[in-house]
C-alpha cells in the first residue's frame, strides 16, 4: 500500500530534550516536506526536500532541522524543544515539486512541549 | 511574500451546493490546490487548477481566475461527510514551497 509513514504519533516531551520524527514514504517520491499546524493558521512548511541530499527552508524554519540521506526517509529534528513548538507535524511527498504533484500527507504527529 | 484569503466557516445543509472561496497574493504562480481535512487527520487532495476555468471531478470542482488571483472549490449534493476543513494552497514563484491558506471549516447540516 502506497503511504507515508510518521512516527511517533504522539509525543509529550520537556524543554530542551533534542527529538526526532521520522518520516518514510514507499512511493519512491522525490519531493518530501515537513509542515505544523497550529489553530487558525493552517499548515506551514518548515522544510522541504527536493531529492536526495537537496533541503531548503520553508516558512517557518527556526528551531528545526532535516536531512535527507535516503530517498524514502525525511526525519525532523528539534535539537533543543520549547513550548512554542506544540503542534501537530505532517510530513508529506509527491512525486516531483513541479508542475504541480498531489501532496500524499502522513498520518501526524501530535507534540507536546512542557 | 504570499498570502492566501479563505472564510474560517461555511455552513450548509444536506444536499445543498456550498462555494468556498480562495484569493492569494503571491509572487509568482504555478498553480492553486485544494486539499480536505477531516478532524485533525490527514489532508488529502482535492483538486488543482493551473489554467484559468473549472476542473470538475464528481460532486467536486474547482476554478481558477489567475487574472483576479481567485479561485473557488464547489462542493455540490452536499453529504455529511462533507463536514471537513478545506485548503486552499498555492506553489509560488519558487516552485518548491508550498503555501497554504489557514482553512475554511465546512460544517454539513442535516
Amino acid at each position: 500500500e502506497a503511504q507515508v509513514t510518521q512516527n511517533p504519533r504522539y509525543l509529550i516531551t520537556v524543554t530542551g530534550k533534542k527529538l526526532t520524527v521520522t518520516c518514510s514514504q514507499n512511493m519512491n517520491h522525490e519531493y518530501m516536506s515537513w509542515y505544523r499546524q497550529d489553530p487558525g493558521l493552517g499548515l506551514r512548511q518548515i522544510y522541504y526536500s527536493m531529492n536526495v541530499e537537496v533541503t531548503d527552508k520553508g516558512d517557518v524554519p527556526e528551531g528545526y532541522k532535516v536531512s535527507r540521506k535516503e530517498k524514502r526517509n525525511f526525519p525532523l529534528i528539534l535539537e533543543s524543544p520549547s513550548p512554542n513548538q506544540t503542534s501537530l507535524y505532517f510530513c508529506a511527498s509527491s512525486q516531483r515539486a513541479f508542475p504541480q504533484e498531489t501532496q500524499y500527507f502522513g498520518p501526524g504527529t501530535r507534540l507536546l512541549v512542557l | 511574500g504570499q498570502s492566501l484569503e479563505q472564510p474560517s466557516e461555511v455552513t450548509a445543509v444536506e444536499g445543498a451546493i456550498v462555494q468556498i472561496n480562495c484569493t492569494y497574493q503571491t509572487s509568482g504562480f504555478y498553480g492553486l490546490s485544494w486539499y480536505q481535512q477531516h478532524d485533525g487527520g490527514a489532508p488529502t487532495f482535492l483538486s488543482y487548477n493551473a489554467l484559468d476555468g473549472l476542473e470538475e471531478t464528481g460532486r467536486f470542482s474547482s476554478f481558477l481566475s489567475r487574472s483576479d488571483s481567485y479561485g473557488y472549490l464547489l462542493l455540490q449534493e452536499l453529504q455529511m461527510k462533507d463536514s471537513a476543513s478545506y485548503f486552499c494552497a498555492v506553489r509560488p514563484g519558487s516552485a518548491r514551497q508550498l503555501t497554504f491558506g489557514s482553512g475554511t471549516q465546512l460544517t454539513v447540516l442535516p
